[in-house]
């Protein structure tokens, strides 16, 4: 699988907009971008996926250049809610790790009033 | 949602732990991670349909059952200290197709 590289940390203030990037450059053809987040003493959350181009829903966005290298999740308007540690991973669509999550250390998101 | 129990255990060295999770109603799909303070979560092992279906880079004296209730149970033998992590169980709708993980909350194990 495809290791990601993202930063260890972030810090931003409350309704700004925060975008984390993830570098993925050996992603393979039948791999996913998928990102969860994690608050402390709890499960990580999936947040979103995408193959290629823009993916959105109601919490995040997720830009992919055509490439696929990497991938940058977007969070319109952060609040102090929002303070999590979010990760980046590259999912298989196949084969024998299908199912499976392989999380790095995440990124660190620390939302300031 | 996913349920694990216990929230919080305490075990000595060289005993043995059962850990339990519930999962979602009709996932076939039950994963095991186990997350020390400060890292990602680390893949255990899968199961699929009552069967292994992969495992990580663990020793075989953690090993697992699930079982046709939408229940599950990570076992861990001869405990150490350095088994003292965050144990999170997570099942999914179908290992077949590259669906959403839905985490329980997780059993904070202390080996000590």
């Amino acid at each position: 699988l495809a290791k990601t590289t993202q930063p260890i940390s972030m810090d931003s203030y409350e309704g700004q907009e925060v975008n984390i990037t993830c570098s993925h450059n050996n992603i393979a053809t039948n791999d996913y971008i998928t990102w969860y987040q994690q608050f402390p003493s709890q499960g990580p959350r999936f947040i979103i996926q995408g193959y290629k181009t823009k993916v959105t829903n109601e919490v995040a966005s997720l830009f992919i250049p055509a490439d696929r290298k990497s991938s940058t999740l977007s969070l319109p308007r952060v609040s102090l809610s929002d303070t999590a540690v979010y990760y980046c991973l590259v999912v298989s669509d196949r084969g024998s790790t299908l199912g499976r999550l392989y999380f790095g250390r995440g990124t660190q998101l620390t939302v300031w009033p | 949602g996913v349920t694990q129990s216990p929230t919080h255990l305490i075990k000595t060295r060289g005993q043995q732990v059962t850990l339990r999770c519930s999962s979602q109603s009709g996932h076939n799909t039950v994963s095991w991670y186990q997350q020390a303070l400060g890292q990602g979560p680390q893949f255990i092992f899968q199961y699929y349909r009552e069967e292994e279906n992969g495992r990580g880079n663990f020793p075989p004296r953690f090993s697992g059952l699930q079982f046709p209730n939408d229940s599950s149970e990570l076992n861990v033998n001869a405990l150490e200290l350095d088994d003292s992590a965050l144990y999170l169980c997570a099942s999914s709708l179908d290992v077949t197709r590259n669906t959403e993980a839905f985490f329980g909350q997780g059993t904070r194990l202390t080996v000590v």
